[in-house]
């Protein structure tokens, strides 16, 4: 049973399009991550959701909007794609009944390769 | 400002030589945890630190927490060719707002 999961595993489109990347975790964790990957590996979180309530918003285009329906499901929406945003897009969930802080393990998911052309 | 800077970005050893990966904070943390992601992989939780002077060890890993809280180091003694990947830290401030540090690569030849 996979505990975190995410669709699709490789994404490849057009500059200026809109697509959206979705992850499930069947954990019962209070709170999802989206974390970006560049080329050279850094690891950039985006946005935190504790209980579908926004608690982490880094830094990041308006164009990535995050939707939580349920404390289970944290989905990605990126608007107007361009090419810097090709990278690995990893979510992320971690129990944390406080806050979404970061206190306790976080459990990945396979990561979403996106490929802006 | 809050963020950890990891050192080196790149070791390549040769098995059976030992790695040691570094993180540095300017302001005391909260906790400190460490990822590996395997090449091609999503990164992995391996352990979390919380105590001043900590030491923790798994197996062949050996992980400290400095007195001060604020820095911390991954050793593994005698690596092997499945210790090849990317170290994270993470490191946690006020228990409210965290950061990954760049990552160590590590290259184990046989």
């Amino acid at each position: 049973d996979t505990a975190v999961s995410q669709t699709p595993k490789y994404l490849v489109t057009q500059m200026g399009n809109d697509k959206s990347i979705k992850c499930e975790q069947n954990l019962g964790h209070d709170t999802m991550y989206w974390y970006k990957q560049d080329s050279k590996k850094f690891l950039k979180i985006m946005f935190s959701y504790n209980n579908k309530e926004l608690i982490i918003n880094e830094t990041v285009p308006n164009r990535f909007s995050p939707k939580s329906p349920d404390k289970a499901h944290l989905n990605l929406h990126i608007n107007s794609l361009e090419l810097g945003d090709s990278a690995v897009y990893f979510c992320a969930s971690s129990q944390d009944g406080i806050r979404g802080a970061g206190t306790d393990t976080q459990y990945f998911g396979p990561g979403t390769r996106l490929t802006v052309l | 400002g809050q963020q950890v800077m990891q050192i080196p970005q790149y070791q390549h050893v040769q098995e059976g030589e030992d790695f040691t990966t570094y993180c540095n904070s300017s302001t005391t943390l909260s906790n400190i945890q460490w990822y590996k992601q395997r090449p091609g992989g999503h990164p992995v939780f391996l352990i979390q630190l919380v105590k001043s002077g900590e030491v923790k060890k798994q197996k062949r890993l050996t992980f400290q927490f400095g007195e001060a809280k604020k820095n911390s180091s991954l050793h593994i003694t005698a690596t092997q060719t499945t210790d090849v990947g990317t170290y994270f830290c993470a490191g946690l401030y006020n228990f409210n707002k965290f950061y990954f540090g760049s990552g160590t690569k590590l290259n184990v030849k046989p």
